[in-house]
């Protein structure tokens, strides 16, 4: 098994640029969740999915969105970017919502 | 919302014992236990539930006490390969995700 695999893993974006992060998983979870990391600030939920066409928002959705068509793919979908989304990004799934998460490798975003 | 991680950091020397604490100001049902190696994705490490269960993983237990919305993560004898910051996420009840702290940095030096 792959486990949760992220792609890209580096991405320089301008200032009003959209992109898709792209997040994958094979362990057939019900659960995949995207959050964000600053130094200092933790992990921070921006969407989560408790399934195949449900998603909902997190603690810092402004400015992402999200859909789950398939149960494997969990995309990011940034609209505009700014400056202030510059961040690592995680993508997690787990069985449940309840359950150990299991963390992809993480994509490392920079908006100039 | 997020809970608090205290301490922030910690320097130990290989073989000491170090403890770190998660506490919420919200009503828990399960406290999760991460560590992230700098550059690298978290890795879970334990979940303790609602009912005061201590959890281990060979020298490393942690235990939940859900009426002090606590808990707390100890690190006995300590190796190098524990360096890292440490990530408690808490499941809250009524709420479908988990709220994480802001990290405890653990250095472990020869």
């Amino acid at each position: 098994n792959a486990g949760v695999t992220q792609t890209p893993k580096f991405q320089v974006l301008k200032t009003g640029q959209s992109m898709t992060l792209q997040c994958a998983q094979d362990m057939n979870h019900e659960y995949m969740s995207w959050y964000r990391q600053d130094p200092g600030m933790g992990l921070r939920l921006i969407h989560y999915s408790v399934g195949a066409g449900i998603t909902d928002q997190g603690e810092v959705p402004n400015g992402y969105n999200v859909s789950r068509s398939t149960t494997e793919d969990f995309p990011l979908r940034l609209l505009s970017a700014a400056p202030s989304q510059t961040s690592v990004y995680f993508c997690a799934s787990s069985y449940r919502q309840k359950y150990e998460q299991y963390f992809g490798p993480g994509t490392r975003l920079t908006v100039t | 919302q997020q809970p608090v991680q205290s301490p922030q950091a910690v320097i130990l020397r290989e073989g000491e014992d170090a403890v770190i604490n998660c506490s919420s100001s919200k009503a828990l049902y399960s406290v999760h236990w991460y560590r992230q190696k700098h550059g690298e994705a978290p890795v879970f490490l334990m979940i303790l539930l609602k009912g005061g269960e201590q959890k281990g993983h060979e020298k490393i237990s942690a235990s939940f006490n859900e009426k002090k919305q606590q808990s707390s993560l100890y690190l006995t004898a300590s190796q190098l390969s524990y360096s890292g910051t440490y990530f408690c996420g808490t499941g809250r009840t009524g709420a479908n995700n988990l709220f994480f702290g802001t990290g405890t940095r653990l250095t472990v030096i020869p």
